[in-house]
């Protein structure tokens, strides 16, 4: 079935580090892409997406790309902030047929100042 | 953006009684809705589909008379929890997709936190 497998966290960094957090999936077809964000007591927000090979997803100077050939959709920012800490979820989904959306197992990024 | 309510956002019961939450997408419609529970430190584990006029779609596993989901309306889910036990303690988010095709977005309520004692 379709899967997706995220870097185990937690990971800590400090203020201005660069960031990756690694996405990869299992999918029979060719699903859109989806970075999700929980900050401490909020509910899941929309990071960035990308709906098909090579689209590069941004936002809040995050950024992914929909890589086909390696099956990846890593998070990447360039300099992060203490107030970027939160748990990333990876996520796919199908643009046709039932929208159900398959969810990494998050990572918890801590960033200290 | 979109935005999706739930209500209550955290709720206590003992157990054996039942608890309703509710969803609510605040300025679209949505014909389908997705139920989620998340364990701490976890993912999020959809349980079912809720489906605006016709019965819910459960996941495997996921029991449907003790979960019960009702779409009432095009902006309205609800999930009862029957007859709650401690195991039932869990945090439970909604989500909503906007409107069909390629760049289609879900939101997501806030979630409720769910314990039983």
């Amino acid at each position: 079935g379709d899967s997706v497998t995220q870097m185990e966290g937690p990971v800590t960094l400090s203020e201005e580090a660069f960031l990756t957090i690694n996405c990869t999936y299992t999918a029979t077809g060719y699903p859109s892409l989806f970075w999700y964000v929980q900050y401490p007591g909020e509910g899941l927000q929309l990071l960035l997406k990308a709906t098909k090979a090579d689209d590069k997803g941004s936002n809040k100077g995050f950024e992914a790309t929909y890589r086909k050939e390696t099956t990846s959709f890593h998070l990447e920012k360039g300099s992060v902030q203490v107030s970027d800490s939160a748990v990333y979820f990876c996520a796919l989904k199908y643009i046709q047929g039932a929208q159900k959306l398959v969810f990494g197992q998050g990572t918890r990024l801590t960033i200290n100042p | 953006g979109a935005v999706v309510s739930q209500h209550p956002s955290r709720v206590i019961c003992k157990s054996g009684t039942s608890v309703k939450i509710e969803c609510r997408s605040l300025d679209f419609q949505a014909t389908t809705m997705f139920w989620y529970r998340q364990f701490p430190k976890q993912s999020l584990m959809l349980m079912a589909t809720s489906n605006e006029g016709s019965k819910a779609t459960y996941e495997q596993g996921v029991e449907k008379d003790k979960f019960l989901i009702n779409h009432a309306s095009l902006t309205l889910s609800t999930l009862t929890v029957t007859s709650a036990h401690p195991e039932d303690s869990s945090f439970y988010i909604c989500s909503a997709p906007t409107s069909g095709g390629a760049a289609d977005t879900q939101y997501f309520g806030p979630g409720t936190r769910l314990t039983v004692l």
